[in-house]
C-alpha cells in the first residue's frame, strides 16, 4: 500500500519569508510518480509538478522549488520570497507503477498562509 | 474554455436522502474520477472510470454510485448509506492514453447532511 505524510498541517509566514512544505512517501514500488497540487480558496487544485522515482534531480521554477531525495523519500517543496497569493492548500501525491491513468494518493495538505 | 464544471457548488441534504452530484467536461478526456476531501484527511478517491460504461470503486466507495454512460459525464449520487456524507467533493480527469498523473480539478461541490 501506499501512503503519503505531510506532518505540517499549518503554516504561517510573513511575506517575503521562504518556505519549505515538507512530503514524506511510502511505497514498495521502484517505478513511481510523485506530484505537488496547490489548492486556492476556489477550490480546485491545481497542477504544480511531477517527478518520476528515476529522476533525482531537483527542480526550480521561478520562486517555486522541490527537492526530491529518494534516502529520505522525500518531496520537498520551496516557496522562495513568499507572496499573499501563495496562500493555499498545498498536497503532495503519489502515483505508482506504469499503469494507464491517473489513480493517485494525496497527503493531508499543508495550510499556507502568507500574511502582509 | 475547456474545464471542468460540477454543480451544484452547495448542496443541503436531509438525512435519508439520495443526492446527486454533476461533474462535466469538454477536454475529451477519458478517465475521470471523484475524491472526497475531509478536513485533515486529504483527498480519498471514492470512485473512478478510464472509459465510457467502465468504473471502478475507489478506496472509500461504499455508499456511494456512479454511471458513465458518456465520455464528457461522471455523476456521483450519495445515497442514504453513507454514513457521513457531509463533505467536499472534488471530480478530476486526466488526458487520454498518457500516464502523466496530472489531474484536471473542477471547483468542487460542498455538500452538507442536515
Amino acid at each position: 500500500a501506499q501512503k503519503v505524510t505531510q506532518a505540517q498541517t499549518e503554516i504561517s509566514v510573513v511575506e517575503k519569508e521562504d518556505v519549505t512544505l515538507d512530503c514524506v512517501y511510502e511505497t514498495r514500488d521502484t517505478t513511481y510518480y510523485l506530484f505537488w497540487y496547490k489548492q486556492p480558496p476556489s477550490g480546485e487544485l491545481v497542477f504544480l509538478i511531477r517527478r518520476n522515482s528515476f529522476d533525482e534531480q531537483n527542480e526550480i521554477s521561478g520562486r517555486y522549488s522541490w527537492n526530491f531525495q529518494k534516502s529520505t523519500s522525500s518531496f520537498n517543496f520551496t516557496i522562495t520570497a513568499s507572496q499573499v497569493v501563495d496562500s493555499a492548500v498545498y498536497f503532495c501525491a503519489l502515483k505508482v507503477g506504469r499503469t494507464s491513468g491517473s489513480r493517485l494518493t494525496f497527503g493531508e495538505g499543508t495550510q499556507l498562509t502568507v500574511n502582509p | 474554455d475547456g474545464g471542468i464544471t460540477q454543480s451544484p457548488k452547495y448542496l443541503f441534504r436531509k438525512e435519508g436522502q439520495n443526492v446527486t452530484l454533476s461533474c462535466e467536461q469538454n477536454l475529451n478526456h477519458d478517465a475521470m474520477y471523484w475524491y472526497r476531501q475531509d478536513p485533515g484527511q486529504g483527498l480519498r478517491l471514492i470512485y473512478y472510470s478510464q472509459i465510457v460504461n467502465d468504473f471502478q470503486k475507489g478506496d472509500i466507495a461504499e455508499g456511494y454510485s456512479v454511471s458513465r454512460e458518456k465520455k464528457e459525464s461522471f455523476p456521483l449520487t450519495v445515497t442514504s448509506a453513507q454514513k457521513n456524507p457531509t463533505a467536499f467533493y472534488l471530480c478530476a480527469s486526466s488526458a487520454p492514453g498518457r500516464n502523466t498523473g496530472e489531474l484536471f480539478f473542477g471547483e468542487g461541490s460542498r455538500l452538507t447532511v442536515l
